[in-house]
């Protein structure tokens, strides 16, 4: 079993609607982190968080710190939210670990 | 600012041969991270180094090594290249160590092929 799982892995959705991907993790953390991956590799560090809720925008990333489990949710999603989106949480070796990416698609 | 530099940005090589990548941190920035992608094994852990020192590694082979140098820029190195280590490779740099939670800045990556 992988230290981190996201679901879904794939997810398909249309322009304006609601996403939520999941990621749970085994171990205990110092941080979990939320990145975004374009076609091309290059990867944005989107929220860093240790505990309650962030906002960014129509991002907004929560934790449970005692489910090890944390959401990223996108409102009025748009086609240039499609990418790949990974969950990474800092354990106790302080490496970070990763997860395998859900690959979100917004169709217009 | 300029962001995270990596050169080269593409790169073919043979196997068994061995290969350098180059990564320029934010300036100000004095601590680099290394991380490998690959569809198999997605994203994996490399190396962090900070104030040239090495902090912490991943695991893999001895193979795989890096160095920061004064001015915070980071190389890596591959020696004796497998076909596996067909991959893009990935820097991250940050103000201070990664462990106090400063936020990571990633680079565009160095797309490395093995033939």
């Amino acid at each position: 079993k992988n230290e981190v799982e996201q679901s879904p892995q794939n997810l398909t959705a249309q322009e304006g609607e609601f996403i939520t991907i999941n990621c749970s993790y085994s171990v205990g953390i110092s941080a979990l982190h939320w990145l975004q991956q374009h076609p091309g590799g290059g990867i944005v560090s989107l929220f860093m968080l240790s505990s309650g809720k962030k906002k960014h925008g129509r991002l907004i990333a929560t934790i449970n710190i005692q489910e090890k489990h944390s959401s990223l949710h996108i409102t009025a999603s748009h086609p240039r939210d499609s990418a790949v989106y990974i969950c990474a949480v800092r354990g106790g070796a302080q490496k970070l670990v990763f997860g395998q990416g859900t690959r979100l698609t917004i169709n217009p | 600012k300029a962001g995270v530099t990596q050169t080269p940005r593409y790169l073919i090589k043979t196997r068994g041969q061995q290969v350098t990548l180059s990564c320029s941190p934010i300036s100000g920035h004095r601590s680099v991270s290394w991380y490998q992608q690959t569809p198999g094994q997605g994203l994996q852990f490399l190396f962090e180094y900070f104030s040239e020192t090495q902090r912490n590694k991943g695991n893999f082979p001895g193979r795989f090594s890096g160095r920061q140098f004064s001015n915070s820029r980071s190389e890596m190195n591959v020696s004796t290249l497998e076909l596996g280590d067909s991959a893009l490779y990935l820097c991250a740099s940050s103000l201070g160590r990664p462990t106090s939670s400063y936020e990571q800045y990633f680079g565009p990556g160095t797309r490395l092929t093995v033939t």
